[in-house]
């Protein structure tokens, strides 16, 4: 099993809608989660950390299921710059990011 | 933008060639982490380095080696080139080892 898994999609939804990925994660001790976004061809970019129970900016949420082992992200409202790749990352005992393969989504007009 | 640069964006090699690839950190940040992003998959931990000492290593063989300088830039190394090496190497600084991790924006190496 892999440390870190996602769905690679793609997720085609249209402009407007609500659009929402999970992320499992394989290690219990692991405290800190990230969500990077990245564009095609482009580095990830950090998009919003989740270290305890979730976080909230502007149309996006991210949520930590520990019970479960998963994080979660929704994007609201969905726009056509939302598409890309987003990629959930485990911050785990050690000091590297391990990443799962990448959730693509593709926001239609 | 993080400003984290890397350099060259493109590369091409043979096998069996030598390549380095360069980073600058933003100043101030005194951990720099590599990750290799082969086409379609999840960046893959290379290794980190914290004030000029590597501080961990992701499952790579030996012919990856890194070097950090105390102008916060940094050198990754790959000798004898394989195929399987072409892909996006990224690196990534932050302020200390266990702060977020930014990303320049990558050189992407292939090896014919």
């Amino acid at each position: 099993r892999k440390e870190v898994e996602q769905d690679p999609g793609p997720f085609n939804v249209p402009e407007g809608a609500t659009v929402a990925f999970n992320c499992t994660y394989s290690n219990s001790a692991s405290q800190s989660f990230f969500w990077y976004r990245q564009d095609c061809r482009k580095e990830p970019k950090l998009l919003m950390s989740v270290y305890s129970s979730g976080n909230e900016d502007g149309r996006f949420t991210a949520q930590l299921n520990r019970a479960s082992q998963y994080i979660s992200l929704l994007i609201r409202d969905s726009k056509l710059s939302d598409s890309a790749t987003y990629l959930c990352a485990d911050f785990n005992a050690g000091n590297m990011l391990t990443f799962g393969g990448g959730t693509r989504l593709m926001v239609k007009p | 933008e993080t400003g984290v640069t890397q350099s060259p964006t493109h590369l091409i090699k043979t096998r069996g060639q030598q390549v380095t690839l360069r980073c600058s950190s933003q100043s101030g940040h005194n951990t720099v982490s590599w990750y290799q992003q082969a086409l379609g998959q999840g960046p893959q931990f290379i290794f980190q380095y914290y004030r000029e000492e590597e501080n961990g290593r992701g499952n790579f063989p030996p012919r990856f080696s890194g070097l950090q300088f105390p102008n916060y830039s940094s050198e990754l190394n790959v000798n004898a080139l394989e195929l399987d090496d072409s892909a996006l190497y990224l690196c990534a600084s932050s302020v200390d080892i266990r702060e977020t991790q930014y990303f320049g924006p990558g050189t992407r190496l292939l090896v014919l």
